[in-house]
């Protein structure tokens, strides 16, 4: 089985100052991991993945995530935030690249002016 | 364009009446899913299909049934709904090539 912990629920932070969302996986089998990013009343978008390869993976819009196995983490970060980037973020782990997805319980990061 | 589609977007059902959610892709994907999401909880799997005339049952099917008839619907079925099925309920898509879609979600409230 897997599961995956968000350690905070709720993150607030002013405009231009980083940011790190935590995420923790667990799993007995090798795991692909994902970050997705809900804007309110939204539908989810992938905002990155790691499959294999690097283990530093980043999206277009300047987050990056690290694959840490031996600390089974997979940390979101942006050195600079923007108002936009207010929204819900979920981090998700599979055991493949395509199939079943387990969510953390989501963090809702809150960019102040 | 090409994506999930999910109909309705909203709906509000009394307690005990019954309802079917639809969801449809056109990506020829293989594998589909039922996500429900609650305050707090993340996204948690229903039921999921591998390919047609299959389902499986995810982490929290009860109270809910599915159906792939066809490889581009998957269908799911509330028979009696309760309050506590009240939640937003998202489809995805998803082929070993492309990776996930999901779909825009339906609002579900149940009184």
């Amino acid at each position: 089985a897997q599961s995956v912990t968000q350690l905070d629920s709720q993150v607030p932070v002013f405009e231009e100052a980083p940011v790190e969302l935590r995420c923790n996986y667990s799993s007995s089998v090798s795991v692909y991991l994902f970050w997705y990013v809900q804007y309110p009343n939204q539908g989810l978008q992938l905002l990155l993945k790691y499959l294999s390869g690097s283990t530093l993976v980043e999206s277009i819009n300047g987050f990056e995530a690290e694959f840490n196995k031996s600390q089974t983490s997979f940390h979101l970060r942006k050195p600079s935030v923007h108002i936009s980037d207010t929204a819900e973020y979920f981090c998700a782990v599979s055991s493949t690249s395509y199939g079943k997805l387990t969510f953390g319980q989501g963090t809702i990061l809150t960019v102040h002016p | 364009n090409a994506g999930v589609t999910q109909t309705p977007k909203f709906r509000v059902l009394k307690t005990g009446q019954s309802m079917t959610l639809l969801c449809a892709q056109d990506m020829n994907h293989e594998y589909m899913y039922w996500y429900r999401q609650d305050p707090g909880m993340g996204l948690r799997l229903i039921h999921y299909s591998v390919g047609e005339g299959t389902t499986a049952k995810g982490e929290v099917p009860d109270g809910y049934n599915v159906s792939r008839l066809k490889k581009q619907n998957f269908l799911l079925g509330l028979e009696s709904a309760a309050p506590s099925q009240t939640s937003v309920y998202f489809c995805a898509s998803s082929s070993s090539v492309l990776g996930y879609t999901f779909g825009s979600g339906t609002r579900l409230t149940v009184v």
